[in-house]
């Protein structure tokens, strides 16, 4: 069975500028969770979807944005790009009722 | 708020020793997870551990859960340069809306 597919891998944007990018989970599984992953902050929890419905939301400010499509894929959008948000930005996709997750290869985000 | 420690945050050793690393925290999990990050990828899960003071093992590696349900620890025998990764804990908090709190990690180096 396909794993997690996160696109692209990489991507430099330049500041103030937005981006999207796109998960797509294992078949079958309908919640999905997006990260923001940086070496001093660690794994920060962005948002999780289930079924087209955001279910839980991160502390992070309203640029970061988020929306599931009804066959479970994902997208996760910034806006007004920052330096700060440069990261490994990674997508997870967790079976009903489960909570073990699994990821993408996730995507390097550099703001220049 | 609820937090996961892990210590300790570097560990570089040669190959064919043994390591631990920990993860505390004081709250109470119903659950917990550990994963194992290579670079340039997502995590990937490695175990789950669910009942205070389970043991499980794979291969050379040993989870161990607390018998209170607050921490773990993982010990790896004899260390192979494939084991190299950035070692992570999720507990998976008590009650209804079951969320992963992720620890910052521990970044093992197995030199040969």
């Amino acid at each position: 069975k396909a794993g997690v597919t996160q696109t692209p891998r990489y991507l430099i944007k330049t500041r103030g500028q937005q981006v999207t990018l796109s998960c797509s989970p294992i078949s079958g599984h309908r919640s999905v969770s997006w990260y923001q992953q940086t070496p001093g902050q660690g794994l920060q929890f962005l948002f999780e979807y289930f079924s087209e419905t955001q279910r839980n939301k991160g502390n992070f400010p309203g640029r970061f944005s988020g929306r599931q499509f009804s066959n479970s894929r994902s997208e996760m959008n910034v806006s007004t790009l920052e330096l700060g948000d440069s990261a490994l930005y990674l997508c997870a996709s967790s079976f009903q009722g489960t909570t073990e997750a699994f990821f993408g290869q996730g995507t390097r985000l550099t703001v220049v | 708020t609820q937090l996961l420690e892990q210590s300790p945050q570097f560990l570089s050793i040669q190959e064919g020793e043994n390591l631990t690393v920990y993860c505390n925290s004081s709250s109470v999990f119903s659950s917990l997870q550990w994963y194992r990050q290579e670079p340039g990828e997502g995590p990937v899960l490695l175990v789950t551990v669910v009942t205070g003071g389970e043991v499980k093992k794979l291969k050379r590696l040993t989870f161990q859960f607390g018998d209170a349900r607050k921490d773990s620890s993982l010990h790896i025998t004899a260390a192979q340069p494939g084991d190299t990764g950035l070692y992570l804990c999720a507990g998976v908090s008590a009650g209804n809306n079951r969320k992963l709190i992720w620890g910052l990690g521990t970044s093992l180096a197995v030199n040969p």
